[in-house]
């Protein structure tokens, strides 16, 4: 089982939609959760991230997370074309955090 | 402020070569952490500096070693090169002292073992 779970997609959403983007994780003592975006050829960018459960919001960004469930997701509102990129999902763990990523999914803003 | 800088950016080498990448993280941040990025397998962690400590490690071979100097810029060997390691290596600096997550990513060293 990996340690981060995503669905590869693409999701494909109209603009203006909102996407929602999910993620699982196999490690239940992880402690940080962090949203990466990447375009093609450039590298990860962070755009989000959360330590306690619930909703952080940030512009059209927001993240979920519920530990029991062992789920982190990123909701995009208002989605432009410009948001189309691969996210990727991030979980911390361990007394140094270490970093494990998602595969992460593709996102396809149709205009 | 200037970036997470890598060099060099492109490099070809040959089976069994040995090679090392350079990373010089945003000015004051110490932690350091590298990564492998291929199709197949995502990013993948291989390890993480702080302070010129070795913090974490990721399941890569021991060919694959880093470290990491006082000015905080760090270092990753990789020795007898293997067709498999053809691969994008990503240095990531973060600021924060126990929130490596939260990270910058500089622009990657493409790999391509021929």
């Amino acid at each position: 089982q990996k340690e981060v779970e995503q669905n590869s997609g693409p999701l494909s959403v109209p603009e203006g939609a909102i996407a929602s983007l999910n993620c699982t994780y196999s490690d239940r003592v992880s402690q940080s959760f962090f949203w990466y975006r990447q375009y093609s050829g450039k590298s990860p960018e962070l755009i989000m991230s959360i330590y306690s459960n619930g909703d952080k919001e940030d512009g059209r960004f927001t993240a979920q997370l519920n530990k029991a469930s062992q789920y982190v997701s990123l909701l995009i509102r208002d989605s432009q074309p410009s948001d189309s990129a691969t996210y990727l999902c991030a979980v911390g763990s361990g007394g140094y955090q270490k970093v494990t990523f998602g595969t992460g999914t593709k996102l396809q803003v149709i205009p | 402020k200037a970036g997470v800088t890598q060099t060099p950016r492109y490099l070809i080498k040959t089976r069994g070569q040995q090679v090392t990448l350079s990373c010089s993280p945003i000015s004051g941040h110490r932690s350091v952490s590298w990564y492998q990025q291929t199709p197949g397998q995502g990013l993948q962690f291989l390890f993480e500096y702080f302070s010129e400590t070795q913090r974490n490690k990721g399941n890569f071979p021991g060919r694959f070693s880093g470290r990491q100097f006082s000015n905080s810029r760090s270092e990753m060997n990789v020795s007898t090169l293997e067709l498999g390691d053809s691969a994008l290596y990503l240095c990531a600096s973060s600021p924060f002292i126990g929130r490596p997550g939260e990270q910058y990513f500089g622009p990657g060293t493409r790999l391509t073992v021929t």
